[in-house]
C-alpha cells in the first residue's frame, strides 16, 4: 500500500464547476500538507500549505485536512480552463528533514 | 513565476556524452534538491544538498553526479546516461532542510537521451 493514494483521473468538469480533488494517507506522523499544480511541460508550482488540521483559502482555493480520517482536499470554486492541470498532493512528517511523498498526481481538464 | 533558474530548458545527449544541468536561486534558500520525473509520475527525489555539502544521496546511479558550488548554484553532471533516464529533471530549494520548510520548484529541464 503506498503512503499517499490519490486518484489519477483524468477529471473533467465544466467551467465554473466547484472541483474536488482528495488524497488519502496511512502516515499518521504527517503533519505538513501541500498541494502543487504542474502545467503541462512545467515544474510543480506550490498552491497551498497547511500545517495539522484545519482549512485554509487563499482566492478561489481552500485546502482542507482532517487528521481523524487522514484524508485532505483541495477544492476550487469557479474553475477556470486555466485551472486545467495535474494536481500533486504532498506531505511530510514533523521530525527532522523528512521527504516530502507526493501522490501520484490528478489530471484536471476544465471545460469551456 | 518561479524564482529557481534551470537551464537549459530542453537537453538532448547522446548514451557518450557529457553535459550538465545547471540550477540557480536567489532566496538565500540553504537546502537545494534535485529530482527526476517521468510521464505521469510524481517527482522522485534524487540529491538533497544542506549548507552546501551533500546530505542526501538516494541510491542515485553515479553516472549522475551533483555538485553544489555555492549557496546560489546547483549543477547536475551527466555521463554515460541510459535512454530510459529520459525524464524532466526538477532542481528545488528550500529556506533550510527541515520538515516545516516549503520546497519551491524550477520550471526543470527536460532531458533525452538517444
Amino acid at each position: 500500500q503506498k503512503e499517499v493514494e490519490q486518484d489519477p483521473g483524468p477529471l473533467s468538469v465544466p467551467e465554473g464547476a466547484i472541483v474536488s480533488l482528495n488524497c488519502t494517507y496511512s502516515n499518521s506522523a504527517f503533519q505538513y500538507f501541500m498541494w502543487y499544480r504542474q502545467y503541462s511541460r512545467k515544474g510543480p508550482e506550490l498552491l497551498m500549505y497547511t500545517y495539522s488540521s484545519g482549512n485554509k483559502e487563499d482566492g478561489r482555493f481552500t485546502a482542507q485536512v482532517d487528521k481523524s480520517s487522514k484524508y485532505i482536499s483541495l477544492f476550487i470554486r469557479d474553475s477556470q480552463p486555466s485551472d486545467s492541470a495535474t494536481y500533486l498532493c504532498a506531505m511530510r512528517g514533523i521530525q527532522g528533514a523528512q521527504k516530502l511523498v507526493f501522490g501520484q498526481g490528478t489530471r484536471l481538464t476544465i471545460n469551456p | 513565476d518561479t524564482e529557481v533558474t534551470q537551464t537549459p530548458k530542453h537537453l538532448v545527449m547522446g548514451m557518450t556524452n557529457k553535459k550538465s544541468l545547471k540550477c540557480e536561486q536567489h532566496m538565500g534558500h540553504r537546502a537545494m534538491y534535485w529530482y527526476k520525473q517521468k510521464a505521469k509520475k510524481p517527482p522522485e527525489l534524487m540529491f538533497v544538498y544542506s549548507y552546501e555539502k551533500l546530505s542526501i544521496n538516494e541510491s542515485v546511479p553515479s553516472r549522475f553526479s551533483p555538485e553544489c558550488p555555492n549557496s546560489s548554484l546547483l549543477n547536475l553532471h551527466l555521463h554515460a546516461l541510459q535512454p530510459e533516464d529520459s525524464a524532466l529533471y526538477l532542481c528545488a530549494s528550500s529556506q533550510r532542510h527541515i520538515s516545516g520548510n516549503t520546497i519551491y520548484f524550477g520550471e526543470g529541464s527536460w532531458l533525452t537521451v538517444v
